[in-house]
């Protein structure tokens, strides 16, 4: 089991430019979590998406968006990149219990830097 | 939203007891956790605890919640520079699909 995957490990952008991160759940995981990890600081929930629909959202701009497919894997989407994007961003995957619990297993992140 | 507090860092002698501390605001925090993130790394559970709970023990990890002072703390025993990493304490809100995490903190191991 590969656990959960994600793509590309690192990136680098300019500002003002698109970017999609992807993320491969867990076998047996239906339900993804988007996580912002800046320099130094906490994870701070980005959204969540279950049954393909986006359940709770964190305190994050539009320019964040995501999609999950049929398959429970995962896309997040940043528009208009801004240099305070830069940052790691995991995703994490779970049982869709309907709660985040012990089975959710986290990515290894991709790093993102906006120049 | 949810407030969670860590002290940023921790030295501790290879061999001794670690003690890592979070405070929180939100009293509906039904799960509490610890995970622990190495460089270049994603995260890693490393326990957690049900808030109907006091305490856990887990082999070298120890978990105590006290729910009136919304402190939670995490001890480890005998503590080894595999143990080198930020801890980060987390919780899930009543009714919430989310983690909120502390700013983590660092525990650095020496010999």
């Amino acid at each position: 089991d590969a656990g959960v995957t994600q793509s590309p490990t690192h990136l680098i952008k300019t500002r003002g430019q698109q970017v999609t991160l992807r993320c491969s759940p867990k076998s047996g995981h239906d339900t993804v979590s988007w996580y912002q990890q800046a320099l130094g600081q906490g994870p701070q929930f980005i959204f969540q998406y279950y049954e393909e629909e986006e359940r709770q959202r964190g305190n994050f701009p539009d320019r964040f968006s995501g999609h999950q497919f049929p398959n429970y894997s995962s896309e997040l989407n940043v528009n208009a990149l801004l240099l305070g994007d830069s940052a790691l961003y995991l995703c994490a995957s779970s049982p869709g219990r309907g709660r985040w619990d012990t089975e959710a297993f986290f990515g290894q992140g991709t790093r993102l830097t906006v120049v | 939203g949810e407030d969670v507090e860590q002290s940023l860092f921790l030295s501790v002698r290879e061999g001794d007891s670690s003690v890592i501390n979070c405070t929180y605001t939100d009293s509906s925090s039904t799960y509490l956790y610890w995970y622990k993130q190495e460089p270049g790394a994603g995260l890693q559970l490393l326990t957690y605890i049900f808030s109907n709970m006091d305490m856990k023990q887990d082999q070298r990890l120890t978990v105590l919640l006290n729910k009136k002072d919304k402190h939670l703390s995490l001890r480890i025993a005998d503590t080894q520079t595999g143990d080198s990493a930020i801890y980060f304490c987390a919780l899930v809100g009543d009714g919430d699909y989310k983690l909120s995490f502390g700013a983590g903190t660092t525990v650095t191991v020496r010999a």
